[in-house]
């Protein structure tokens, strides 16, 4: 059974830096049919917003308009993956959930439950 | 590419049969998926390949379509499954801004 989990805090100040980590378990993310990890956020009253994608290989993707502030890294081993923000704004404040990006179905097969990010001075 | 969801809120009853829009504005194929969200609930995976059932959702969930027109039926609507729907793009993993089913 494949679950995760999303953490890290829950209030930062703008300009800050947001450091995510996801903890997984029940795939590897150091074999192919593991593929990969995504996140996604979800602000106040807004649809869904994918943010970045690491692969088992190490590849990894980012969405065109954060991706001069976003870096994601995988600690297979610890089975943990960490999504970075830069700089961060109020407007980036909302949900913060990662996924599974699974082989099979090409999408994003199993979610975390979230966590609730607030960017306030 | 952009992902357009119509309608955006969609006012039903129970055991109605609907179906959701979803357009895609460049060719895209048969990669889309449906993701549901429930308040407060992360979304989950419902059909992907565009017809796709996913693992433990109900038969009453259908997907078609291929390249840049989706649809997604629900054949007699549940009190359960009024929720937000989403389609996703995954190839560029864009989403559309969703459709609320709401109890009429």
């Amino acid at each position: 059974q494949i679950t995760l989990k999303e953490s890290g805090p829950t209030l930062v100040k703008p300009t800050q830096t947001l450091t995510l980590t996801c903890s997984f378990s029940g795939f590897s993310l150091s074999t192919a049919d593991g593929v990969g990890v995504a996140w996604i956020r979800q602000t106040p009253g807004k649809a869904l917003e994918w943010l970045a994608l690491i692969y088992w290989d190490g590849g990894y993707r980012y969405s065109p308009s954060l991706r001069s502030r976003l870096t994601i890294t995988k600690d297979s081993s610890k089975q943990q993956v960490v999504l970075t923000m830069t700089n961060m704004d109020p407007v980036d404040t909302g949900t913060y959930y990662c996924a599974h990006h699974s082989l099979n179905a090409g999408a994003f097969d199993v979610w975390g439950q979230g966590t609730v990010v607030t960017v306030s001075s | 590419i952009v992902m357009t969801q119509s309608p955006a809120t969609l006012s039903v009853s129970p055991g109605e049969r609907i179906t959701l829009s979803c357009r895609a504005s460049h060719y895209i194929a048969s990669n889309l998926a449906w993701y549901q969200q429930k308040p407060g609930q992360a979304p989950r995976l419902l059909i992907f390949g565009a017809s796709t059932r996913a693992a433990g959702i109900p038969p009453r969930f259908g997907g078609s379509g291929s390249g840049t027109e989706f649809t997604l039926t629900i054949s007699s609507l549940q009190s359960e499954d009024f929720a937000v729907y989403y389609c996703q793009h995954y190839n560029n993993y864009t989403f559309g801004q969703g459709t609320k089913l709401e109890i009429k």
